[in-house]
């Protein structure tokens, strides 16, 4: 089975300050990779979905930018965190097995952003 | 964007069958029926899908409605660890789920 490595759990940055989470996935090779975001008392968000290296789909217009450097590392970024950016950020994954496609989305353990 | 209407909260005996519903009466043809839910502070969970028939799974039970317009998660024997927010979404091939606010159901002891 798949394992999804999220870093760091929680996170500090002052507004104005640059962002880099990073996801990192085991068990499976090609996986379709997502970013969520989800704000304090709200549901999940879908903010990026890639399907391969370097390809990268944004779902809503925003602050945040994402990049696949390799199959199974995905990056959130941004330049200038808004106090807007809180939230918790889960990387989730739908895996690619010996060939076969599921289609469950698996999350990882999720990065909790306070911007002050 | 969520395409499904649920309860906003549920609560359930221990012991007891949590029966969670889910109205999709948009639904496709082509779009599964998918239950995650999400325990406090943690990512969700993956717990069932379907698309026509009923399924089951060490977890829970799913009933879809002939029309497929509604369906029914059933946690058989709910326990207290069973206390979370209960999402259902409809989707054609996994890729892009929008969750929407989802039941949240409390397990009473």
């Amino acid at each position: 089975s798949q394992t999804i490595h999220q870093w760091p759990a929680t996170l500090v940055q002052p507004v104005g300050s640059p962002l880099s989470l990073e996801c990192t996935v085991e068990g499976t090779s090609n996986p379709n990779l997502y970013w969520y975001r989800q704000a304090a008392g709200r549901g999940l968000q879908l903010l990026f979905y890639s399907v391969g290296i370097g390809q990268i789909s944004s779902e809503v217009p925003q602050n945040l930018s994402a990049s696949r450097p390799q199959d199974r590392q995905f990056i959130l970024s941004s330049k200038k965190l808004l106090l807007s950016d809180s939230g918790f950020y889960l990387c989730a994954v739908r895996p690619e097995i010996w060939g076969q496609s599921y289609n469950e989305q698996f999350f990882g353990p999720g990065t909790r952003l306070t911007v002050l | 964007d969520a395409k499904t209407t649920q309860p906003t909260s549920m609560d359930c005996a221990e012991g007891r069958a949590a029966n969670l519903p889910c109205n999709h009466s948009t639904i496709s043809g082509n779009e599964y029926v998918y239950w995650y839910r999400q325990i406090h502070s943690q990512g969700p969970q993956y717990i069932i899908h379907g698309l026509k028939n009923n399924e089951t799974n060490e977890m829970a039970s799913l009933i879809i409605t002939e029309d497929r317009k509604s369906s029914t998660l059933i946690l058989p024997h709910a326990t207290l660890r069973d206390t979370a927010v209960y999402y259902c979404i409809v989707n054609p091939s996994g890729n892009q789920f929008y969750f929407g606010t989802g039941t949240s159901l409390t397990v009473i002891p």
